[in-house]
This record gives structure tokens, C-alpha cells and sequence, in this order.
């Protein structure tokens, strides 16, 4: 079993949608949960940055972290054309620790 | 702010030859750098955790002698690709973590680097 796993897509929704992005670990000792946004042929782009479990809102993107049960989630209202890209879940436990990062959704938004 | 850039965006080398990439956070003094490398369709995975002045921490499986790592000041990371063969191309991606931040565990990316051993 991959430390962190995530359904790779693609994922297509009509524009408006609420899209509702999730990945599962296994180590439970991730303490840091994060989502980056990549373009093709570019880097990754931080979205959200969470700590441990709840929820933090900024715009139209939602991050919830369910520690208990090793969820995660990210959630983006009103989407739109230019959102279509891979959202990549990433966590790490802190430190000196590299981020281990989930394979990537692939989301199309139709307009 | 918090911008990280690479040089250069893409190379493309003969077999056999070596390959710098330089990485370098341009509005912050970066502790500690990652090496990161994505395959087509995959995820990135960690190749080596940098930190100034001292030496890299490889994962397991890659090969340290291969993949030269030097991280000189707090503003700049190198991965050398030595001896570069066909299965070395991919897609290298740095970051680093800025050390004022207090959500010191986020990790700001570099755009990458594709390199094409020939």
C-alpha cells in the first residue's frame, strides 16, 4: 500500500460545479496537509496549507483534514475553466522532512 | 513573495555528459532545499533533502555519487546529473522552505527543469 493515495482521474465536471478533491494516508504520524495545483510542464503551485485536523477556507477552495480517519479533502466552489489542471495532495510530519505528495487528479472543467 | 526559480527550464544532453540545474529562492533565505523528480503521469517524489553548508540527505534508491548535490549559500541549491544516461530524463523540480515563515513545513516550488538525455 502507497503511503498516500489519490485517484488519478480525470475528473470532468461542468462549469459552477463544486469540485470535491480527497486523498487517504496511511502514516499517521503526516502532521502538515497540503494542496498544489500544477500546470502541465510547470511546477507546483501551493494552494492550501492545513496543520493538523479541521478546516480552513480561502476563496473558493475548502482544505479539510480528518485525522482520525486519514482523509483528506479540498473542495472548490464555483469552478471555473481556468481551474482545470492536477491537484496534488501533499503532507509531511515536520522538520526536516521532504513532502510525500498523493499521484495527482486530473480535473477538466467543461465550460 | 516567496518565489523559487531553476535554471535551466529544460536541457537536453548527450549520454554520458553531465547536467547542472541550478535552484535558487529569490526573496527568501531558504534553510533547507528539496530535490524532487516527476516521471510522466506520476507524482513527484523526493530525491534529496538539501541544507546549507552541510551535505545532502539522499533517499533510498537514488544514487548520490549520480546525483551531486551542493547547497552553497541559503539563496542557492545545485543538482549535478553525472553521467547522464536515457533513463536520467524526467522532470526535476526543486523547493525550498523559507526559515522566517511561521508555517515553516510549507514548501514553495521552483518551475523545473526537463531534461532529455539523448
Amino acid at each position: 500500500q502507497k503511503e498516500v493515495e489519490q485517484d488519478p482521474g480525470p475528473l470532468s465536471v461542468p462549469e459552477g460545479a463544486i469540485v470535491s478533491l480527497n486523498c487517504t494516508y496511511s502514516n499517521s504520524a503526516f502532521q502538515y496537509f497540503m494542496w498544489y495545483r500544477q500546470y502541465s510542464r510547470k511546477g507546483p503551485e501551493l494552494l492550501m496549507y492545513t496543520y493538523s485536523s479541521g478546516n480552513k477556507e480561502d476563496g473558493r477552495f475548502t482544505a479539510q483534514v480528518d485525522k482520525s480517519s486519514k482523509y483528506i479533502s479540498l473542495f472548490i466552489r464555483d469552478s471555473q475553466p481556468s481551474d482545470s489542471a492536477t491537484y496534488l495532495c501533499a503532507m509531511t510530519g515536520g522538520g526536516a522532512d521532504g513532502l510525500t505528495f498523493g499521484k495527482g487528479t486530473h480535473l477538466i472543467i467543461q465550460p | 513573495g516567496a518565489v523559487v526559480s531553476q535554471h535551466p527550464s529544460w536541457v537536453i544532453c548527450k549520454s554520458g555528459t553531465s547536467v547542472k540545474i541550478e535552484c535558487r529562492s529569490l526573496d527568501f533565505q531558504a534553510t533547507t532545499m528539496f530535490w524532487y523528480r516527476q516521471f510522466p503521469k506520476q507524482s513527484l517524489m523526493l530525491m534529496a533533502t538539501s541544507n546549507e553548508g552541510s551535505k545532502a540527505t539522499y533517499e533510498q534508491g537514488v544514487e548520490k555519487d549520480k546525483f551531486l548535490i551542493n547547497h552553497a549559500s541559503l539563496t542557492l541549491s545545485t543538482l549535478t546529473v553525472t553521467s547522464a544516461h536515457p533513463e536520467d530524463s524526467s522532470f526535476y523540480i526543486c523547493s525550498a522552505r523559507d526559515r522566517h515563515r511561521g508555517d515553516a513545513d510549507t514548501q514553495y516550488f521552483g518551475p523545473g527543469t526537463r531534461l532529455t538525455v539523448l
